[in-house]
Formats: C-alpha cells, sequence, structure tokens
C-alpha cells in the first residue's frame, strides 16, 4: 500500500534561518506530488505541484522553492524564513486521472 | 476571479441534528470536486469525491454530496452528526482537470452534546 512521510512534524526556526522540509512516498511510481500551506483563516494554499522529477510548478510568489530530486520526493526549501512562512504545511500525492489526493499528517512551522 | 467558497467559516448542531455545509466554486467548466475532513494537528482526509455521473455521492461516516451544476454547488451533507464529526471540513476542487487541486477555507464544525 502506499503512504506518506513528511517530517519534521514541528519545526520552530529562526527569522533569516534556511528551511528544508522533506516528503517522501511509498508504494508507488511516477505521482503527482503537492505542497500546501495552511494558516489560520486561510485554508489550504497551494504552493507547489509536480508532475515528474525536476518538473515543479509555482502557484503563488513567495520566499520559499520546491524541488524533486526522486520520483517520489518532494523538497521544501528557503535560504532565510520570514515570519510570515509560520504556519502548516502539508505534503500530498496523486495518480491522475480521476483520483484524489493524499494527505501527509503536516509540518507545524514556527519562525521566530 | 476563480475560487472556492465556503461561505460558512463556523457552523454548530446538536448531536443528532441534520448537517449541511455549503461550497461553491466559481470556474466555467465542470470540475474534479472533493470534501476532505481535518481532525486538529492531522492530515487530511478524503470524505467524498465527484468526477462525472451521478450528482449524489456517498462517502464515508455517513456523509453525502450533491452536485448541481446550475447553481455550481456541492455540498456536503449528514442527516444526523456524531460528536466525533467536530472537525474542519475543506471542499476542494481541480478546475480545468489540470492536476492542481484548489481548497476553500474550510468550515469549522462543532457539536453540542
Amino acid at each position: 500500500s502506499q503512504t506518506i512521510h513528511q517530517w519534521p512534524a514541528t519545526l520552530v526556526q529562526p527569522v533569516g534561518s534556511p528551511l528544508s522540509l522533506e516528503c517522501t512516498v511509498e508504494g508507488t511510481s511516477n505521482p503527482n506530488l503537492y505542497w500546501y500551506r495552511q494558516a489560520a483563516g486561510r485554508g489550504l494554499q497551494l504552493l507547489f505541484y509536480s508532475v515528474g522529477i525536476g518538473q515543479i510548478s509555482s502557484e503563488v510568489p513567495q520566499n520559499l522553492s520546491a524541488s524533486r530530486p526522486q520520483d517520489r520526493q518532494f523538497i521544501l526549501s528557503s535560504k532565510k524564513l520570514l515570519l510570515s512562512d509560520s504556519g502548516f504545511y502539508l505534503c500530498a500525492w496523486r495518480l491522475v486521472p480521476n483520483t484524489e489526493a493524499f494527505f501527509g499528517q503536516g509540518t507545524r512551522l514556527t519562525v521566530v | 476571479a476563480q475560487s472556492v467558497t465556503q461561505p460558512d467559516i463556523h457552523i454548530t448542531v446538536s448531536e443528532g441534528a441534520s448537517l449541511e455545509l455549503r461550497c461553491n466554486y466559481s470556474y466555467g467548466a465542470t470540475p474534479y470536486l472533493f470534501w476532505y475532513v481535518q481532525s486538529p494537528g492531522q492530515g487530511l482526509q478524503l470524505l467524498l469525491k465527484y468526477f462525472s455521473g451521478d450528482t449524489l455521492v456517498q462517502g464515508i461516516k455517513g456523509f453525502e454530496a450533491e452536485f448541481k451544476r446550475s447553481q455550481s454547488s456541492f455540498n456536503l451533507r449528514k442527516p444526523s452528526v456524531h460528536w466525533s464529526d467536530a472537525a474542519e471540513y475543506f471542499c476542494a476542487v481541480e478546475p480545468n482537470r489540470d492536476d492542481k487541486i484548489i481548497f476553500g477555507k474550510g468550515t469549522r464544525l462543532h457539536i453540542l452534546p
């Protein structure tokens, strides 16, 4: 069966520090991969999605970047965190077409 | 602007009462439609989905949703809520069937004993 792993679960980082959040999927191949951010009162905001290795689509101009170095690995990064980067980050995968997305357990990022 | 709207930020119902959570979208073509539920601090779990066919969709945990093309709506319903249904509910849309799934801002459901 397929599983998705996100880590870490919780992270507290100072302003200006770098960020790397990792997401891996097991039990499937060539999934679409997604990064969402959830901030209070704003729902889930799609940040990036990828339909294949090295293919990244950015949805929102921001301080973050994403990479997909391997088929089932999706990384969210920042060179210098801002206070506004705080939030709950969720990774998701799906096999298209006609399927739903499956979510990881999320990473709670607090920038201080 | 294209969007997914969940007009109710919070809803409170008594245990055993019926529930309807509203969702409207403003995309031209008929999109793929989803409802997810999120417990505090957790990821999202799919309740149900609509791709085509019968416009009344049955999901898990006794939930159902009806797609109404004329109203651009996909409202979630449950005839009798349980205390364990307290959570946040998200409507989601894949507007152009192009791999992007867009979420509404969510509705937090509170259950009175």
